[in-house]
């Protein structure tokens, strides 16, 4: 079965200053998504950024970007410029490829500080 | 709008009284599931359907059913609700195998 860790369970960060959140998975797949889901106060779930494994090159998403190591099993969100609207709890999840079941982390809760 | 609806937002209960939870999705997806977040535990599916009349347990099912009667719905029942089902519930749709999964409003449910 695929886990995925966050070791995080909160961050801060001063606005206009880049964090970076950590997520570490365990699959014995090759083919996968990876996502990082954005849930504010209002609790909706936004989807901030995806990647397919099979794509060596990082997705990016304006001020999102993620590190994505496979060997590793490591990918990691780094907000660059945060700003207050960024504060919310952040998922990481994992999908198998061709297969809609979707396991999150922990989450980690971002506070981004004026 | 391309949207997943979830009924009711808000929900205080009694233990032991029937409840349904109803979630609604607009985008002819095949997929849809159920979670519940709860701290420091991220989400949980409960149950998730990949097509009409198709339903399956996911890791945390006891104490709910489902059904799958329509493609565009999949009510969530809880026969005798107990504290421990406290939660906030999520229904969340998708294309079968291709994308990320779309996620209703959520539905906070406090079971005394």
């Amino acid at each position: 079965a695929q886990t995925v860790t966050q070791s995080q369970p909160e961050m801060s960060v001063q606005e206009a200053e880049t964090v970076t959140l950590s997520c570490t998975y365990d699959t014995s797949e090759n083919n996968y998504y990876l996502f990082w889901y954005k849930q504010p106060p209002s609790r909706q779930m936004i989807l901030v950024i995806r990647q397919e494994a099979y794509k060596q090159q990082n997705a990016t998403e304006n001020r999102f970007s993620v590190n994505f190591q496979k060997a590793a099993k490591s990918f990691s969100l780094k907000i660059s410029d945060s700003q207050l609207g960024d504060t919310a709890m952040y998922f990481c999840a994992f999908m198998k490829y061709m297969n809609n079941d979707m396991r999150f982390g922990a989450g980690t809760r971002l506070t981004v500080k004026p | 709008e391309a949207q997943v609806t979830q009924n009711p937002r808000y929900l205080i209960t009694v233990t032991g009284k029937k409840l349904t939870v109803t979630c609604s999705q607009n985008m002819n997806h095949e997929y849809m599931s159920w979670y519940r977040q709860d701290p420091g535990l991220g989400l949980r599916q409960i149950y998730y359907s990949m097509n009409v009349e198709v339903t399956d347990k996911g890791d945390v099912p006891e104490g709910y059913k489902v059904s799958r009667k329509e493609k565009r719905n999949f009510p969530l029942i809880l026969e005798s609700p107990s504290p421990n089902q406290t939660s906030l519930y999520f229904c969340a749709s998708g294309r079968r195998g291709v994308t990320e999964a779309f996620f209703g409003q959520g539905t906070r449910l406090t079971v005394v």
